[in-house]
């Protein structure tokens, strides 16, 4: 199946800087990315859809001037947490669908997180 | 109600039961049901895909779908310990378009 890399895979911060966090999808072209938030022994929960070229479309209740979206190629997507508090502390997790593969057009292919601790 | 209800588990069993999943939900637009397999502090990985009502079999898993009833079900026979994971089921009403609904995810583990 298709790769999706995240980068970095843990980051630990300090409350009130920001963070940068990279999904790319190494052997296809991602037209869409998602970017889903998972807490402990919860859902994960989608923060926002990402499309290549235009600006991203949030779920209700996400800030989107906190959870800035940049989808500037077919094979990368990056999530900034901006002003980053420890209520933002959390399991990241991007995916990306691949429309010329996958079993279908709508499977998503996750990448590994990024576990954000913020001190 | 959320959309999607899933128990959480734990769920133990020793090696070589047939585990049975189950997850419920309330849209009964609802057309694509995805199982994903995730292992601790990784990313979920594709199981099972069907859509609409029905039956599909991959070696050891079978997945259920009735949608009379709002009812979703993955079966594991001959659990291996390597079958330890957290399994989300996922579903979606389109399937070019929005993105997937999680259950919470059961924790199984299977003994040796």
């Amino acid at each position: 199946g298709a790769v999706v890399s995240q980068h970095p895979s843990r980051v630990i911060c300090k409350s009130g800087t920001s963070v940068k966090i990279e999904c790319r999808s190494l052997d296809f072209q991602a037209t869409t990315m998602f970017w889903y938030r998972q807490f402990p022994k919860q859902s994960l929960m989608l923060m926002a859809t990402s499309n290549e070229g235009s600006k991203a479309t949030y779920e209700q209740g996400v800030e989107k001037d906190k959870f800035l979206i940049n989808h500037a190629s077919l094979t990368l997507s990056t999530l900034t947490v901006t002003s980053a508090h420890p209520e933002d502390s959390s399991f990241y997790i991007c995916s990306a669908r691949d429309p010329a593969g996958g079993i279908s057009y709508n499977e998503q292919f996750f990448g590994p997180g990024t576990r954000l601790t913020v001190l | 109600q959320k959309e999607v209800e899933q128990d959480p588990g734990p769920l133990s069993v020793p090696e070589g039961a047939i585990v049975s999943l189950n997850c419920t939900y309330s849209n009964s637009a609802f057309q694509y049901f995805m199982w994903y397999r995730q292992y601790s502090r990784k990313g979920p990985e594709l199981l099972m895909y069907t859509y609409s009502s029905g039956n599909k079999e991959d070696g050891r898993f079978t997945a259920q779908v009735d949608k009379s009833s709002k009812y979703i079900s993955l079966f594991i026979r001959d659990s291996q310990p390597s079958d330890s994971a957290t399994y989300l089921c996922a579903m979606s009403e389109q399937q070019a378009g929005t993105a997937l609904i999680f259950g919470k995810g059961t924790t199984l583990s299977v003994s040796s």
